[in-house]
């Protein structure tokens, strides 16, 4: 069973461009999250989507946008770059753990997409 | 607004000896804590979850304990080994939709 899977791992860009990261949750996680992780810091969350649509989002302008597809897989869409953009991009499913009457939940992470503005 | 904050910061031990990460969180009404892993350059790896109700869970190595009360919880690695070297990050869940993760402690044990 494959776990969350990112593309491109890497990924260069120019100040100004577009860009767009894809995330595939693991089988049977309906919920994706996003993540910036700059580097030497822990990661920020930049929006949760789940049936489709965003439900909560962290503290991002609207150059970032994403969308979710009845498959569940994800996109995450950064407009006009810019040089503070840069970091690891992590993509996370929710991974509902059945414990009987008290079921919880824990995130899986992916291995993440490397941006690097120029 | 939660806060996480992970003390030391970074951390560098002799093979064989047990240590003891630090996280505190500044709201504790959460949901539940989890600790994972990070190699340099790569994505996160889950070691523990520890959901509100619980004070501590194990897994081989690890334990880690959560006092909510306190706002505090605490990854303990017995034995450490070279191969424990990595990032350490914790992150509580408000059982809203996000996690807040702390800066992390990186971590290096020497041969």
């Amino acid at each position: 069973d494959a776990g969350v899977t990112q593309s491109p791992t890497h990924l260069i860009k120019t100040r100004g461009q577009q860009v767009t990261l894809r995330c595939s949750p693991k089988s049977g996680h309906d919920t994706v999250s996003w993540y910036q992780q700059a580097l030497g810091q822990g990661p920020q969350f930049i929006f949760q989507y789940y049936e489709e649509e965003e439900r909560q989002r962290g503290n991002f302008p609207d150059r970032f946008s994403g969308h979710q597809f009845p498959n569940y897989s994800s996109e995450l869409n950064v407009n006009a770059l810019l040089l503070g953009d840069s970091a690891l991009y992590l993509c996370a499913s929710r991974n509902w753990k059945d414990r009987g009457l008290f079921p919880y939940y824990g995130y899986t992470f992916g291995s993440g997409t490397r941006l690097t503005v120029v | 607004k939660q806060e996480v904050t992970q003390i030391p910061a970074a951390l560098s031990v002799p093979e064989g000896e047990n240590l003891v990460l630090n996280c505190s969180f500044t709201d504790s009404a959460i949901y539940n804590l989890q600790w994972f892993r990070q190699d340099p350059g790569k994505g996160l790896t889950s070691l523990l979850l520890i959901q509100s109700s619980q004070r501590e869970q194990t897994s081989g190595r690890l334990n880690a304990s959560l006092d909510k009360s306190s706002g505090r919880s605490t990854l303990y690695i017995a034995a450490s080994q070279p191969g424990d070297s990595a990032t350490y990050l914790c992150a509580v869940n408000n059982a809203g939709n996000m996690l807040t993760f702390g800066g992390g402690t990186r971590l290096m044990v020497k041969p």
